[in-house]
């Protein structure tokens, strides 16, 4: 079965500008989830999707958004990009929505902002 | 917020040793999981535990969590070089995973061949 996939793997953009990132769920899986990992901050839940609804959203700012396909797959934005964005923006996928459940992450888009 | 937070922050060890990484919490839980990341890649999901388990095998990992001490410990025996890696606690929160995953910081394991 193939894994969970990201694209684009590498970014760079400058501030101001946005930014669409996606993710592609291992098959059969309809729960994605997005995370933000930081030297500074760690991995941070941004939000989780689950037939095509948001479920729930972490502490970001209105600035990144997403969204979920009916096949799954799932998109997130970040729109005026500040240089605080840059990160790995690592998108996981599971069987049901929850915590409940092992998470499969895909390999992570690097989004350098500058 | 960080739930999570993982001890020591770095471990270097010779390969062959057993190494162990603890993970501590604050608030209650339904269950834990232990996720290693190589080299800023994904992560991989290694063992989940649920509040009423006291300790867990997958092949050389051991988990062990204690609810009354909130906190976890995840053993690596015989270690190999290819287990050199940051281990992740993660937790959700008691209720249903509300806010997704909580990950600690982290413990990046270094094994010396």
């Amino acid at each position: 079965k193939a894994g969970v996939t990201q694209t684009p793997r590498y970014l760079i953009k400058t501030r101001g500008q946005q930014v669409t990132l996606s993710c592609s769920p291992i098959s059969g899986h309809r729960s994605v989830s997005w995370y933000q990992q930081t030297p500074g901050q760690g991995l941070q839940f941004l939000f989780e999707y689950f037939s095509e609804t948001q479920r729930n959203k972490g502490n970001f700012p209105g600035r990144f958004s997403g969204r979920q396909f009916s096949n799954s797959r799932s998109e997130m934005n970040v729109s005026t990009l500040e240089l605080g964005d840059s990160a790995l923006y690592l998108c996981a996928s599971s069987l049901r929505p929850g915590t409940d459940y092992e998470q499969y992450f895909g390999p992570g888009t690097r989004l350098t902002v500058t | 917020s960080q739930q999570g937070e993982e001890d020591p922050q770095a471990l270097s060890i010779q390969e062959g040793e057993n190494a162990t990484m603890n993970c501590s919490y604050k608030t209650s839980i339904n269950n834990l999981q232990w996720y290693r990341q190589n080299s800023g890649r994904g992560l991989v999901h290694l063992i989940l535990i649920r509040s009423n388990e006291r300790e867990k095998h997958s092949g050389r990992l051991r988990v062990t969590l204690d609810t009354s001490k909130k906190s976890s410990s995840l053993l690596i025996t015989a270690s190999r070089a290819a287990d050199t890696a940051s281990y992740f606690c993660a937790t959700d929160s008691h209720g249903g995973g509300a806010d997704g995953l909580t990950f600690g910081k982290g413990t990046h394991l270094i094994i010396q061949p």
